[in-house]
This record gives structure tokens, C-alpha cells and sequence, in this order.
């Protein structure tokens, strides 16, 4: 069956980076565009960037755009999404989800980024 | 801008239906969303994709319980014969050239 795993998360100080990596398994990785979806505490789902199968296309939400940046390897059925200048406010659980700019089929558990001194 | 509308809060008793609705905003009532449930301290689950003509697609193992529907700028998710299961968060999200947006989730509480 699919599978999403995220991992990758964990306490960061302020202006610190941090990669956060999404296995897959259960489907052909190569024919599906991927997302970073992130949710602070109490709060709603607010998206964080796409991919495109190929790689060749990658879009960001205002946000997090020239800090981060999402990449996939997908001779190894893996997304990435690499974290920099962190900020207080991009603490969150950080899910990925398959789907290139159309509903989101597929959800992984999470893994949780707190940035704290 | 692309924007989507939920009610914060919806409730229903037990064994009752409820109808959860997303309102698309000014402009873009010809696009499709998908609904996704979220359960305490689990990740979401995609549900269904509804277009603006109604038509959908269910996401795999939802049950049967679960519709969709739609009218002018609004999409709704309509849950029959509610469980205690269904209890959750319910965020609507859609997409445009370059973005994604969700709705702020409505939080269904069932009585």
C-alpha cells in the first residue's frame, strides 16, 4: 500500500538549518508531484512548496520562499525539503503529501520542527 | 486571490447527518477542492475531490457515508449515519497556477 514516511525533525535554534527527508513506497514515485504541507500548534494546514515528478518545476508559498527549499531523489523514492534561517514561527508538524497542483491524495504521519534557544 | 471559507465549528448527534460546506472565493467558483479529515493527533486523510459540476472522486477505503456536492461557489461534504470516528478536523483545499491553498478547517464535534 502507499506509504509516506517523514523524518527528519527535531529542536533547532533560530537562524539554524534543518533537512527534512519523506520516504515513499507503494507507488511509482517518478509519476507523482510531491508537497510539504506544515501545521503550527492548535492551527490549520498552511501548504509549503511542490514539486513536480520530474523536478523541473518547484513552487513556494510567500512564507518560506529564498529560506527553503523542497527536492526529490527519485532513484530513491525520496523528497526533501531543506530549511534554512530558521525562524520561530516555522514551528510545526511538517507532512508530505503526493499530488502536483490537484488534491492531495496521499498524507505521511509527520515530524515535528520546533525552533527554540 | 484564491481564498477559501469554512465555519469554525459544526456538531451533530450521533447517528444524525451533518453538512460541512467550502466557500470558494469571488472568481473561482469554477474550481474543483478536495476534502481531507483530520483526527486528533493523527495526519489528514484525503477524502474526496469534488468538481464544480458536482462530479468526484472518493479517496480509497472512504466509506460510502461520505458525499460530496456542489453549488455555485460553494462545495460540500455531507456525512451520514455520523460516528463517534468522525469526530475530527475537516480542512477543503484547492490549487491554482503555482499555489495551494486550504481552508481554516471546520471542527466537527459529534454529540
Amino acid at each position: 500500500q502507499v506509504q509516506l514516511v517523514e523524518s527528519g525533525g527535531g529542536v533547532v535554534q533560530p537562524g539554524r538549518s534543518l533537512r527534512l527527508s519523506c520516504g515513499v513506497s507503494g507507488f511509482s514515485f517518478p509519476n507523482y508531484g510531491m508537497n510539504w504541507v506544515r501545521q503550527a500548534p492548535g492551527k490549520g494546514l498552511e501548504w509549503v512548496a511542490v514539486i513536480w515528478n520530474d523536478g523541473s518545476n518547484e513552487y513556494y508559498a510567500d512564507s518560506v520562499r529564498g529560506r527553503f527549499t523542497i527536492s526529490r531523489d527519485n532513484s530513491n523514492n525520496t523528497l526533501y525539503l531543506q530549511m534554512n534561517g530558521l525562524r520561530a514561527e516555522d514551528t510545526a508538524v511538517y507532512y508530505c503529501a503526493r499530488g502536483q497542483l490537484e488534491s492531495f491524495d496521499y498524507w505521511g504521519q509527520g515530524t515535528l520542527v520546533t525552533v527554540s534557544s | 486571490q484564491l481564498v477559501l471559507t469554512q465555519s469554525p465549528s459544526a456538531s451533530a448527534s450521533l447517528g444524525a447527518s451533518v453538512k460541512l460546506t467550502c466557500t470558494l472565493s469571488s472568481g473561482h467558483s469554477g474550481y474543483a477542492i478536495a476534502w481531507h479529515q483530520q483526527q486528533p493527533e493523527k495526519g489528514p486523510r484525503y477524502l474526496i475531490k469534488l468538481n464544480a459540476d458536482g462530479s468526484h472522486i472518493k479517496g480509497d477505503g472512504i466509506p460510502d457515508r461520505f458525499s460530496g456536492s456542489s453549488s455555485g461557489a460553494e462545495r460540500y461534504l455531507t456525512i451520514s449515519s455520523l460516528q463517534s470516528e468522525d469526530e475530527a478536523d475537516y480542512y477543503c483545499q484547492t490549487w491554482g497556477t503555482g499555489i495551494v491553498v486550504f481552508g481554516g478547517g471546520t471542527k466537527l464535534t459529534v454529540l
